[in-house]
């Protein structure tokens, strides 16, 4: 299995311009969830997914959307970079259930918007 | 929401026992606490999960006290390896309103030769 993957890995964006950075998981966990990470910072959740086709805001969600069409699959998009948006970002998954703190990270995708 | 607080940093040396607190004054009943590991430049890893009094695994303990406010990660025996960014997670299935999931700023354990 190769547990939770992050494409790409790098990533330079200028301001405005728009991308999306996509995760998956082969573990048929039901629950997923976007991450940032700051220097200095803990994680903040951005965005999650308790299900095919169901999304949710978490903590820091503006400027940020997010689609689940496949159970396996949770994409992260970024309309109009700006600089404030420079992160690491880390995709993890989860069983439901009480089980649901026990998440499986992605290895995170470094974003610098310039 | 169960925000938590733990300290910044910890200095240990190899073979000595480690113990990290994470105060969560304000955890609900449903609330579990959850803790992670994390190195340099890569995603954090679970390391142990709890709800009252004591957990153990293989390579932590956690312990809970009756009022749940506050919990305890134990490292027994560290080594080099272990120096990381260790998180306290408190939050309840499923995922409910906004925020739920928190991670605390975590604490720096660096374990000195």
């Amino acid at each position: 299995n190769a547990g939770v993957t992050q494409t790409p890995k790098f990533r330079v964006l200028k301001t405005g311009q728009s991308m999306t950075l996509l995760c998956a998981q082969d573990m048929n966990h039901e629950y997923m969830y976007w991450y940032r990470q700051d220097p200095g910072m803990g994680l903040r959740l951005i965005h999650y997914s308790v299900g095919e086709g169901t999304t949710a805001k978490g903590e820091v969600p503006d400027g940020y959307n997010v689609s689940r069409l496949k159970k396996q699959n949770f994409l992260l998009g970024l309309e109009s970079a700006a600089p404030s948006q420079t992160s690491v970002y880390f995709c993890a998954s989860s069983y439901g259930g009480r089980t649901y703190n026990e998440q499986f990270f992605g290895p995170g995708t470094r974003l610098t918007v310039l | 929401l169960a925000k938590t607080t733990q300290p910044i940093s910890m200095d240990s040396y190899e073979g000595q026992e480690v113990n990290i607190t994470c105060s969560h004054n304000n955890i609900a009943t449903n609330d579990y606490i959850t803790w992670y590991q994390q190195f340099p430049s890569q995603g954090p890893r679970f390391i142990i999960q709890g709800y009252k009094t004591k957990v153990t695994n293989e390579v932590a303990s956690l312990f809970i006290p009756a009022d749940r406010k506050s919990s305890t990660l134990s490292l027994p025996r560290v080594s080099l390896s272990d120096t990381a960014v260790y998180y306290c997670l408190v939050g309840a299935p499923p995922p409910g309103s906004q925020g739920n999931l928190i991670f605390g700023k975590g604490t720096k354990l660096s374990v000195k030769p």
